[in-house]
């Protein structure tokens, strides 16, 4: 199973950026990186992904470092609802690839 | 609602007891998994469906337990004789097979069993 690395876990105060870093250093050319979080009592929920370009959406950004072996995950703006345990993951597209999540990294946001 | 509804939210059985969980898909969705949560951990996978076939399946669903897809749409997940060590969230995820979004599964509320 592919491995990723993050801390248990971190604090953000509520209006500043939170940022998840994420180590994947066995991650191959064809792996995507991916990031869900999951709110308590809830279903994990997809965030976004990339291979090698920085992406944005509304819900954050994700920077890849040039070498590819780690990734931060960007919540511009930290809220309450923020708080969540956030997973990173890597794995190839196209075709089935089975999503392996690990602990993940419990964020808690701070008022 | 069009997202992945799972029936029951809930569900507290005697040891011994079987028991059923439905997942219903988005319904365009021709993958369906499962994956089983434990408090503190992160889900782990038990099965993958594309469309009824039944594609691949964990070490962690044992003989005890069995999922089915019959019509390709949606799915059930039963544990028979359970034990107090399937205590577990149970979640369902859907996807849709496209050549760039394969990890984009999208997840349900999940059904949560307590066996006493």
């Amino acid at each position: 199973d592919a491995k990723t690395t993050q801390p248990t876990s971190m604090d953000c105060a509520e209006g500043r950026a939170a940022n998840l870093p994420c180590n994947h250093s066995t991650i191959s050319g064809n792996e995507y990186v991916y990031w869900y979080r999951q709110i308590h009592s809830q279903g994990p929920q997809y965030i976004i992904h990339g291979l090698k370009n920085n992406e944005t959406n509304e819900m954050a950004s994700l920077i890849i470092t040039e070498d590819r072996k780690s990734s931060t995950l960007i919540l511009p703006h930290a809220t309450l609802r923020d708080t969540a345990v956030y997973y990173c993951i890597h794995l190839e597209s196209g075709g089935y690839q089975k999503v392996t999540f690990g602990t993940g990294t419990k964020l808690q946001v701070i008022p | 609602d069009t997202g992945v509804s799972q029936d029951p939210r809930h569900k507290i059985t005697k040891r011994g007891q079987n028991v059923t969980f439905r997942c219903d898909p988005i319904s365009e969705h021709n993958r369906l998994y499962w994956y089983r949560q434990t408090l503190g951990q992160g889900p782990e996978f038990l099965t993958y469906f594309q469309n009824e076939a039944q594609l691949e399946k964990s070490r962690l669903l044992s003989d005890r337990f069995s999922a089915e897809r019959p019509k390709g749409s949606f799915s059930t997940l039963e544990i028979q004789r359970t034990e107090q060590g399937d205590s577990a969230m149970y979640l369902c995820a859907s996807s849709i097979a496209k050549s760039l979004s394969t990890g984009e599964l999208f997840f349900g509320e999940g059904s949560r069993l307590t066996v006493l």
